[in-house]
């Protein structure tokens, strides 16, 4: 069973790259999200997409861009990178029914660094 | 909006002591509420949840329970492991958030043999 598959799990850029994190469920999920985890700020929510063919920001959305390309991948791309998006970035789905219908099921992390 | 405030961490115990990660919320509706537990290097996984007023959620020796007259879902262990030391997030999703999961801040716990 995969469940949410993520990469890469590290990169390391230097500021203004670009590069685009994948993510791809096989749960038939209809709801994909990307987190971000910094320490002591929890898991704050980038991007989310409730179904196929919609997205939609969350909380801490500049500086990302992302793409739900089919119903299975959702990617979250930073178009010029900079320090401040160090971080954790985790993508999760849910909801064979739509959102807030269960459990979010995450990938194990793609650890960025930004220099 | 919807928020989550749980205790500030990190909570460390002696192994066989008994644990309560406080969780309280805010939220419009009737939210569900969830323990994730996330081990170290790991996304996070489900722990426990809870859909309405009363349940308790129950998961390898940790339990809570939806208080809605008090706006809270602690976790407690009677008797915790070394393995259980990691970080544990409150989470619920409800109606007037769109159903967009919102997360606590996180509780690491330090369990010492």
């Amino acid at each position: 069973n995969a469940g949410v598959t993520q990469t890469p799990k590290f990169q390391v850029l230097k500021t203004g790259q670009s590069m685009t994190l994948q993510c791809a469920q096989d749960m038939n999920h209809n709801s994909m999200y990307w987190y971000r985890q910094d320490p002591g700020m929890g898991l704050r929510l980038i991007y989310y997409s409730a179904s196929e063919g919609t997205t939609d920001k969350g909380e801490v959305p500049n500086g990302y861009n992302v793409s739900r390309l089919n119903k299975r991948e959702f990617s979250l791309r930073l178009e010029s990178a900079a320090p401040s998006q160090t971080s954790v970035y985790f993508c999760a789905s849910s909801g064979v029914g739509g959102l807030g219908t269960g459990e979010l099921f995450f990938g194990e992390g793609s650890r960025l660094t930004v220099l | 909006g919807d928020s989550v405030t749980q205790m500030e961490g990190p909570v460390t115990l002696s192994e066989e002591a008994f644990l309560t990660i406080n969780c309280t919320y805010t939220a419009t509706g009737y939210p569900s509420l969830f323990w994730y537990v996330q081990y170290p290097g790991e996304g996070l996984q489900l722990l426990l949840k809870a859909t309405k007023a009363d349940d308790k959620g129950s998961n390898k020796g940790f339990e809570a329970t939806y208080r809605k007259e008090t706006t809270s879902f602690h976790l407690e262990k009677g008797s915790v492991q070394v393995s259980d030391s990691a970080v544990y997030f409150c989470a619920l999703s409800s109606s007037g958030g769109s159903y967009i999961p919102t997360f606590g801040r996180g509780t690491s716990l330090i369990v010492h043999p």
